[in-house]
């Protein structure tokens, strides 16, 4: 079963709007963590942002900002004021504690289309 | 800067030829990831290193070898890559620990065809 599900396929907006980004996730650990990384045309994965499960605090960073609620299972992901840089592949993933190495459980991905 | 470097960036090889793909790192991690990535989809587990323990995916093909000498190094082998291994290869990186943070750190990753 899918564990980490971004509904969205493709989203499309013109420079300066703002996007949002959907991540549902699913597990029975109490203990996990919630990435998102950006994988732009170059192929690289950029690591974003990590949360763990304890942690509800929503955070900013600059233009990017991140809604995490455990009650809806869901981890969020807005980039404000959107610029052609950020067209890129968004991933949101999830860790569960019992995968003591790290294993990494990748949503099918975002792709965000940024147009002048 | 410390950092996840995959060499080459593109590899073209042949239908059967063996090809090799390397990643080295200056972090220090622990974990060494192989990720195999097609397009439009999500990177996909080939398997992972624990310090010198291998762990493979189960469902990755036997077609598909690592061997990671030493801690900075670790080599994806592909004994004989079929057309449907045309792919980006990712390399990643993490580190255990109390105060780890299970960060998974990505090289640029190689993009194998195969003629």
């Amino acid at each position: 079963a899918q564990k980490v599900t971004q509904a969205q396929t493709e989203i499309s907006v013109v420079e300066k709007e703002d996007v949002t980004l959907d991540c549902v996730y699913e597990t029975r650990d109490t203990t996990y963590y919630l990435f998102w990384y950006k994988q732009p045309p170059s192929g690289e994965l950029v690591f974003l942002i990590r949360r763990n499960s304890f942690d509800e605090q929503n955070e900013i960073s600059g233009r990017y900002s991140w809604n995490f609620q455990k009650s809806t299972s869901s981890f969020n992901f807005t980039i404000t004021a959107s610029q052609v840089v950020d067209s890129a592949v968004y991933f949101c993933a999830l860790s569960e504690a019992t995968d003591s190495w790290g294993k990494l459980q990748f949503g099918a991905g975002t792709q965000v289309v940024v147009t002048p | 800067d410390a950092m996840v470097i995959q060499n080459p960036r593109y590899q073209v090889t042949q239908f059967g030829k063996p090809v090799t793909l390397s990643c080295s790192q200056t972090l220090n991690h622990n974990v060494m990831y192989w990720y195999q990535q097609k397009s439009s989809q999500a990177p996909k587990l080939l398997f992972h290193y624990y310090d010198k323990d291998f762990n493979n995916e189960a469902d990755t093909p036997d077609n598909f070898q690592s061997r990671r000498p030493n801690t900075s190094f670790c080599f994806l082998d592909i004994r004989s890559p079929g057309l449907g291994d045309a792919a980006m290869y990712l390399c990643a990186t993490s580190t255990t620990g109390r105060k780890a943070k299970n960060i998974q750190y990505f090289g640029a990753g190689t993009r194998l065809s195969v003629l």
